[in-house]
């Protein structure tokens, strides 16, 4: 099975701030990643898939790049709205989630 | 617009099966490249992939779980039913069903459109 581990698990951060989480792969899933945010009670809202690729009404401040077992997700500059839970999300095989970094302030 | 909304059982008896319902609308599982997926979450961890079934009937599943997830779908009631049998307290969670907007090639997923989930305990 692929383990998907995200770090860190806790970031604090500030509005304005520039942050990157990362998540690593045990084998090469290519480009086959996705990232989600969850806030407390709500369902996962996807970000980015194939790694790099924004969906559509996503802010641009937020980027995910990287390919085989190395990926990033980065927030250019925080909104209050931006703090929450984000988890990656390998679709290479079968499907595993990392264990999620939690954004606050 | 897409909208998918799961439906079933809040509380269950330990050893007993569970059917949940994933009952959607602004899509059709008739169509090439669709699917369906579920995903759970206990309370304060993270998320896990169960299960997906795609348009052709095809049907993945999370390996550790398999041997007890059934999942199926129903074209003309635009349905989608997870079935896992033998709960226990460890499978207490929020259920999530969720539309593919792709994947690898025509397999595997992720997700773009979520339920609002529905929390399943397990308790006698």
């Amino acid at each position: 099975d692929i383990q998907m581990t995200q770090s860190p698990s806790t970031l604090s951060a500030s509005v304005g701030d520039r942050v990157t989480i990362s998540c690593r792969a045990t084998q090469s899933i290519s480009s086959y990643l996705a990232w989600y945010q969850q806030k407390p009670g709500k369902a996962p809202n996807l970000l980015i898939y194939q790694a790099s690729t924004l969906r559509s009404g996503v802010p641009s401040r937020f980027s995910g790049s990287g390919s085989g077992t190395e990926f990033t997700l980065t927030i250019s500059s925080l909104q209050p709205d931006d703090f929450a839970t984000y988890y990656c999300q390998q679709y290479n095989t079968y499907s595993t989630f990392g264990q999620g970094t939690n954004l606050d302030i | 617009q897409i909208t998918l909304k799961e439906s079933g059982p809040t509380l269950v008896t330990p050893t007993q099966a569970l059917a949940l319902t994933c009952t959607f609308s602004g899509f059709s599982l008739s169509t090439s490249g669709v699917g369906v997926g579920w995903i759970r979450q206990p309370p304060g961890k993270a998320l896990e992939w169960l299960a997906v079934i795609y348009w052709d009937d095809d049907k993945r599943y999370s390996p550790s779980m398999k041997s007890r997830l059934t999942i199926t779908k129903d074209t003309s009631t635009n349905q989608v039913v997870l079935t896992m049998t033998n709960m226990d307290p460890a499978d207490t969670a929020t259920y999530y069903c969720a539309h593919r907007l792709g994947g690898n090639g025509w397999n595997e997923a992720y997700f773009d459109f979520w339920g609002q989930g529905i929390l399943v305990t397990v308790s006698s």
